[in-house]
């Protein structure tokens, strides 16, 4: 099992541009995170799908993020235009119904 | 108020000692319980789940209050790989947030020689 695939591992973009996040979860798991790290905020949940349709998209900063999962291995993040305050680290995770989430590599996303 | 909230530390600890994390919840709603552990730069992973009458894996002990709404973990005998960010986590059993999982802003741990 490869575990959560995310892409790419880091992005630098400037300010201004679209940034698009990818995540592949674990086979099989009915449920996808899309979570946000930085220092001061610590990790804070972006949104979440459950067989593909988003459930609770209450933590997204703004209109600027978008998210979508057309299939159940597939979801993107994506961020239009980007602002240097997005710099975070973006972790994407998969679940079954109950259960310890497995969290991908993360994305590390410097806007200048 | 933070729906799950956590010591930030640091502790510094020494090998061998034992050190002691507390966390409390607010959301009643609540239904499970875990510890993350999250090791610098790199992305959080499971280190245990936690059940009211308390569980033990190897050194590390967990318990769960949920009159008091209060979790905690325990770590004996202190290795220098012990050293991370332990995350407190809910999960929401209830509403429309079913599967949710909340984390606490997490307690540094150092241990040193």
């Amino acid at each position: 099992d490869a575990g959560v695939i995310q892409s790419p591992r880091h992005e630098v973009t400037e300010m201004g541009q679209e940034v698009t996040l990818r995540c592949k979860p674990i086979s099989g798991h009915d449920y996808l995170f899309w979570y946000r790290q930085t220092m001061m905020r610590g990790l804070e949940l972006l949104i979440y799908f459950n067989n593909n349709v988003p459930i609770d998209d209450s933590g997204m900063p703004e209109d600027r993020f978008s998210a979508k999962m057309p299939n159940a291995s597939f979801s993107t993040l994506k961020i239009q235009p980007s602002e240097p305050r997005d710099s975070a680290v973006y972790f994407c995770a998969s679940s079954l119904v109950v259960g310890g989430y497995t969290f991908g590599s993360g994305t590390r996303l410097t806007v200048v | 108020r933070k729906e799950v909230e956590q010591d930030p530390g640091p502790f510094n600890v020494p090998e061998g000692a034992t050190v002691a994390f507390n966390c409390t919840y607010s959301n009643s709603a609540s239904q499970s319980f875990f510890w993350y552990r999250q090791d610098c730069r790199k992305e959080p992973k499971l280190l245990m789940s936690v059940y009211s009458s308390g569980n033990e894996d190897g050194r590390f002990t967990a318990q769960l209050n949920r009159a008091s709404q209060y979790i905690s973990l325990l770590i004996r005998d202190s290795k220098l790989s012990d050293s991370a960010t332990y995350l407190c986590v809910t999960f929401n059993a209830g509403g429309t947030s079913y599967g949710k999982l909340t984390f606490g802003q997490g307690t540094i741990l150092t241990v040193h020689p």
